[in-house]
């Protein structure tokens, strides 16, 4: 069985540029969410995917977008980066059944500059 | 609304036991998560409390109130491994989404 990974491990882009971000969700796993880590703090919920559709989202501004793909991996975009977007980006995986444990890529690290 | 409160750090002696306090207030409450994230890395389960009472796992045990709004994380035998930031995390809402708090950051001393 698969864990979930996650590419690339480290980003560093500069202020109004653009990233994409990459996750494939462990095997059988159809639900994919995206969190948001700063130093110091607990993950921050992005957004949530299910079969290709968004399913609910946390407080981000729609610069923060993503797409879920027919074999579950899913993509997390930012428009116009910001100094503040420096984070960790961690994409959890879970089947949609009763079991709700998440289990967690490894994370990219995005620099701003 | 969701809103979780836990300690910022903690410090215990190797062999000890320690226990990491946590408030939630979380509408629509599905569960109570526990992880754990040492530097640098992806956190990890640790366990999963719905019902009211005490869930055991090995050297780690997760007690869960309800009616509180209150879960404890309880580490028995601490190893200098088990240095690392916990993190609660109730789970709910109307999109039924893990919300964490800060998280712990317990340091092990010999």
């Amino acid at each position: 069985e698969t864990g979930v990974t996650q590419s690339p491990t480290h980003l560093i882009k500069t202020r109004g540029q653009q990233v994409t971000l990459r996750c494939s969700s462990q095997s059988g796993h159809n639900t994919v969410s995206w969190y948001q880590q700063a130093l110091g703090q607990g993950p921050q919920f992005i957004f949530q995917y299910y079969r290709e559709e968004e399913n609910g989202r946390g407080n981000f501004p729609p610069r923060f977008s993503g797409l879920q793909f027919p074999n579950y991996s899913s993509e997390l975009n930012v428009n116009a980066l910001e100094l503040d977007d420096s984070a960790l980006y961690l994409c959890a995986s879970r089947t949609s059944g009763g079991e709700l444990e998440q289990f967690f890529g490894p994370g990219t690290r995005l620099t701003v500059l | 609304g969701q809103n979780i409160d836990q300690p910022t750090e903690m410090t215990a002696t190797e062999g000890a036991i320690v226990q990491i306090n946590c408030t939630y207030q979380t509408s629509g409450f599905n569960g109570l998560f526990w992880y754990q994230q040492h530097a640098g890395e992806a956190p990890t389960f640790l366990s999963y409390n719905v019902l009211d009472g005490l869930e055991e796992k090995g050297r780690f045990s997760s007690f869960l109130s309800r009616s509180k709004g209150y879960s404890y994380l309880l580490l028995k035998e601490l190893q200098m491994k088990d240095s690392a930031s916990y993190l609660c995390a109730s789970y709910g809402g109307a999109t039924n989404k893990l919300i964490f708090g800060t998280g712990t950051l317990l340091a092990v001393q010999p």
